[in-house]
């Protein structure tokens, strides 16, 4: 069975600095997926990065980029240079086959 | 516009009444899925299919049954609600999230069962 754990419930960081969210995971497959996704207030779920358990280098796209470490079981994703856009729920994930198991989320507070 | 469609986009049902929930998406993707979200969980898989003509349980079955009618389209059924079904249903496609195509989303479902 996979899990994906996120210990912070909610996080805040001023405008314009970095912020890292935690995401930790656990499975028994030799080759999975992970993944982040954003829930702004809206509702809708927006894909925002992927990392493949054989990938080397950590993934980025644009301000976003995902900190892999793999022996730690571990996949943060961190957002560079936060507006006040960023503010929302933020979802880790993680793949094998093509099930899909979400943590609980963090909550992400940009302050101005 | 290209995407997931979900409808309804809000239902009330009292309890022990049936309802489908309908899922169509256009961009050709081989894979769907119905997530359930509720507060302070994060999203719960109910069912998947991963190619047209197959159906898989998810982390949270009971209670519901899927139909992939095509390659577009994947129902939910709740054939007698319960206010635990109470929650806000995704619908999501996938080219193929093992070779790390993310999921498309539809808007939600907001359901409360009285």
């Amino acid at each position: 069975a996979q899990k994906i754990t996120q210990t912070q419930p909610g996080m805040f960081v001023q405008e314009k600095e970095a912020v890292t969210l935690d995401c930790t995971y656990d499975t028994s497959d030799q080759s999975y997926g992970l993944f982040w996704y954003k829930q702004p207030s809206s509702g809708e779920m927006i894909f925002l990065i992927y990392q493949g358990s054989y990938d080397e280098q950590n993934a980025t796209e644009g301000r976003y980029s995902l900190n892999f470490q793999k022996a730690r079981k571990s996949a943060n994703l961190v957002i560079s240079a936060s507006q006040l856009g960023d503010s929302a729920m933020y979802f880790c994930a993680i793949t094998g086959g093509f099930k899909t198991i979400f943590g609980a989320g963090t909550r992400l507070f940009v302050k101005a | 516009n290209a995407g997931v469609t979900q409808t309804p986009k809000f239902q009330v049902l009292k309890t022990g009444q049936s309802m489908t929930l309908q899922c169509a998406q256009d961009m050709n993707h081989n894979s769907m899925y119905w997530y359930r979200q509720d507060p302070g969980m994060g999203l719960r898989l109910i069912y998947y299919s991963a190619s047209e003509g197959t159906t898989d349980k998810g982390e949270v079955p009971n209670g519901y049954n899927v139909s992939r009618l095509n390659k577009r389209e994947f129902s939910l059924r709740l054939e007698s609600a319960a206010p635990s079904q109470t929650s806000v249903y995704f619908c999501a496609s996938s080219e193929n999230p093992e070779e790390g195509y993310g999921y498309t989303f539809g808007s939600g479902t907001r359901l409360t069962v009285v």
